[in-house]
């Protein structure tokens, strides 16, 4: 069974720039997580999507991020303009079901913002 | 306060040693916990969930959950270099990370 796919894997961008992630869940998952990890934090969830529709973005900074996931599949993660606070890894999940229950993560795509 | 706290160490033990590894959470609502092993550059993978209090084995890895005191553990006996890796607790849910315990085992 394929694993989550994530690109790119890195990503180094100055700052007021834009910059798009994008993530490809394993097959029949309908949900999809992204989460922002600070170096030495853990992971803390920015959105989750059912099928294509948003369950979760409260802590989505929706005046500079903004992510969608058409037909349910693959999904993107925007952040348009880019701070020096935004440099993190950025991982994608997905499970089965939307209840918190076993979630698989892809790589991360690592942001430099310079 | 944090919902999960752990103490990001690092921790560095011997190969062989037993590794205990520990978060603390503040609502005692919660019930289900889990682990997870975060390799460098990776992503990370479920390792162990728990339900409510009590014990649960797999292998090397056993993880306790006391709700009295609001303490989750996780021990590895007989540490291997493999086992160098950053291990999260999570509430799961809306899953809530602590902030890792980086773990060196030296051969």
């Amino acid at each position: 069974e394929a694993g989550v796919a994530q690109s790119p894997r890195y990503k180094i961008i100055e700052k007021r720039q834009s910059v798009a992630f994008w993530c490809n869940p394993i097959s029949g998952h309908a949900t999809l997580y992204w989460y922002q990890q600070i170096l030495g934090q853990g992971p803390k969830l920015l959105i989750q999507f059912q099928n294509n529709g948003v369950v979760d973005d409260s802590q989505l900074p929706k005046d500079r991020f903004s992510a969608e996931r058409l037909k349910g599949v693959d999904s993107t993660l925007k952040i348009q303009p880019a701070k020096l606070e935004d440099s993190a890894v950025y991982l994608c999940a997905s499970s089965s079901r939307g209840d918190g229950n076993e979630q698989f993560f892809g790589p991360g795509t690592r942001l430099t913002v310079l | 306060q944090k919902e999960v706290e752990q103490d990001p160490g690092p921790l560095s033990v011997p190969e062989g040693a037993i590794v205990s590894l520990n978060c603390t959470y503040s609502n005692s609502a919660f019930q289900y916990f889990m682990w997870y092993r975060q390799y460098s550059r990776k992503g990370p993978e479920l390792l162990m969930y728990t339900y409510s209090s009590g014990n649960k084995e797999d292998g090397r890895f056993t993880a306790q959950v006391d709700k009295s005191s609001k303490y989750i553990s996780l021990f590895i006996r007989d540490s291997q270099p493999s086992d160098s890796a950053t291990y999260l607790c999570a509430i799961r849910g809306k899953l809530i990370f602590g902030q890792g315990t980086t773990l060196q085992v030296k051969p």
